[in-house]
């Protein structure tokens, strides 16, 4: 069975601190994908970010950062100079490479920036 | 393109009613997947369609709820009989099959379903 744990309920961090996501997955697929979902507060879920599991090499997008390490199951997301507009609810998610497609979300983080 | 879309986007209704949520997906997208999210949860699968087939569906998805996509375009979910315990915010995804495997899934805004 899939499952994903975001052990992190809520954050609050004041504006321009660093702040970091964890999430951590459990599969006995060999190859899967990773992905992280931003949940603004108007509700609608925007995807950040895409991770196969064979692609170990960590990712930077501008102020966002995705630490991947296969060995701990984890696939941990950071926000550098964190901005007001970063609040949200951020969601990690698991996703078989083959046959099913379904996403399995973990419970999410949600995150306060205060000015 | 423009977005995935659903209606409406708050539903309240009595228990015992029926209701039934559509979703556009983007165009050319032929997969597409509804989801059901409660307060505080991430979302939970319910099914998904590859063009008009339903492919694959969840045990979440009882007796009362029922999911259509008959031209493989919009998809329509229907819940009868409802219950309080359906109050929840329902999403729709879709993504492509072509090109890279990944292929992300990208959400609409969702209907907000209130059963009083």
């Amino acid at each position: 069975a899939q499952k994903v744990t975001q052990a992190q309920t809520e954050i609050s961090v004041v504006e321009k601190e660093d702040v970091t996501l964890d999430c951590v997955y459990e599969t006995r697929d060999t190859t899967y994908y990773l992905f992280w979902y931003k949940q603004p507060p108007s509700g609608e879920l925007v995807f950040l970010i895409r991770r196969n599991s064979f692609d170990e090499q960590n990712e930077i997008s501008g102020r966002y950062s995705w630490n991947f390490q296969k060995s701990t199951s984890s696939f941990n997301f950071t926000i550098t100079a964190s901005q007001v507009v970063d609040s949200a609810v951020y969601f990690c998610a698991l996703r078989a490479f083959q046959g099913a497609q379904k996403l399995v979300f973990g419970q999410g983080t949600r995150l306060t920036i205060n000015p | 393109d423009t977005g995935v879309s659903q209606d409406p986007r708050h539903k309240i209704t009595k228990r015992g009613q029926n209701v039934t949520f559509r979703c556009d997906p983007i165009s050319e997208h032929n997969r597409l997947y509804w989801y059901r999210q409660t307060l505080g949860q991430g979302p939970e699968f319910l099914t998904y369609f590859q063009n008009e087939a339903q492919l694959e569906k969840s045990r979440l998805l009882s007796d009362r709820f029922s999911a259509e996509r008959p031209k493989g375009s919009f998809s329509t979910l229907e819940i009868q009989r409802t219950e309080q315990g359906d109050s929840a915010m329902y999403l729709c995804a879709s993504s492509s099959i072509r090109g890279d495997r990944g292929n992300e899934q990208y959400f609409g805004p969702g209907t907000r379903l209130t059963v009083t």
